[in-house]
C-alpha cells in the first residue's frame, strides 16, 4: 500500500517551453502533497505544499508564477515548470500525505522526474 | 523555522562493521524523525522512523535513538553490507497535515566489501 507514481520518469525539452509533472497517488487518498527539487549531491529542497482544492504554499525563494501547482483532487497534484531553463534542470520528486494519517507527517515518495532544459 | 544538521557528511566503513550517522533538530514541537536512504536517481526510501513518544526503535539491523532533552537523533546500522552503500538523510516533522519535513544534508555512506 501507500504507492505514490510520478509521471513522466524523465524528460528533456527546449529552454523556453513548459513542461507538466504530474503526481498521484494510486492506493490512497492524499490530503496534502509536496514537490521538492534535487540538485546533484544535494538534499531535497521542499519547493512547495499543496492541499486539495486549495492554493499551494511555496516556500521562501521559490516562484510561484514559474512553477504552478495543482491539486485538483484527493489523488493528483501536478507541478508545470513555465518558460523552462537550463537551470530548472533537476531532479523534482513529489511526496503524499494520506488522508487517514494520524497526527504524524509521514510522507510517502514519488519516484521522481528528471527533467533536462536544454 | 526548524533547522536539522546531519553528520557526517562522509562515512566509509567496512563491511561487517557499525555506522552511525547523527543529527540534531533545532523545533522542541517536532515529534516525528524519519530516516531515508537513497540510491542514485532514485526516490528516499523510508528505512526507519521513530515517534516523540518513544526513545528507541528497531528494525533487524537498523536501530534509531531519539534524545528529546538533547534535541537530537541517531541512526546505527549492524552487520554492515555493500548494499548499504547509498546517501542516507534525516528529516523531522511538527504534528500536523501540512507541516513540512524538514531534511538533513545527508551522508553518503560507503561499506567496502
Amino acid at each position: 500500500g501507500a504507492v505514490v507514481s510520478q509521471h513522466p520518469s524523465w524528460v528533456i525539452c527546449k529552454s523556453g517551453t513548459s513542461v507538466k509533472i504530474e503526481c498521484r497517488s494510486l492506493d490512497f487518498q492524499a490530503t496534502t502533497m509536496f514537490w521538492y527539487r534535487q540538485f546533484p549531491k544535494q538534499s531535497l529542497m521542499l519547493m512547495a505544499t499543496s492541499n486539495e482544492g486549495s492554493k499551494a504554499t511555496y516556500e521562501q525563494g521559490v516562484e510561484k508564477d514559474k512553477f504552478l501547482i495543482n491539486h485538483a483532487s484527493l489523488t493528483l497534484s501536478t507541478l508545470t515548470v513555465t518558460s523552462a531553463h537550463p537551470e530548472d534542470s533537476s531532479f523534482y520528486i513529489c511526496s503524499a500525505r494520506s488522508l487517514l494519517a494520524d497526527n504524524y507527517n509521514e510522507q510517502f515518495f514519488g519516484p521522481g522526474t528528471r527533467l533536462t532544459v536544454l | 523555522g526548524e533547522n536539522v544538521e546531519q553528520h557526517p557528511s562522509t562515512l566509509s566503513v567496512q563491511e561487517g562493521d557499525s555506522a552511525v550517522i547523527k543529527c540534531t533538530y533545532s523545533d522542541s514541537a517536532s515529534n516525528y524523525f524519519p530516516w531515508y536512504k537513497q540510491e542514485l536517481g532514485k526516490r528516499p526510501q523510508l528505512i526507519i522512523d521513530i515517534r516523540s513518544n518513544v526513545g528507541e526503535k528497531k528494525d533487524q539491523r537498523i536501530a534509531v535513538t531519539l534524545n528529546k532533552t538533547a534535541k537530537h537523533f541517531s541512526l546505527h546500522i549492524t552487520e554492515t553490507q555493500p548494499e548499504d552503500s547509498a546517501v542516507y538523510f534525516c528529516a523531522a516533522s511538527k504534528r500536523g497535515g501540512s507541516e513540512k519535513l524538514v531534511f538533513g544534508k545527508g551522508t553518503k555512506l560507503t561499506v567496502n566489501p
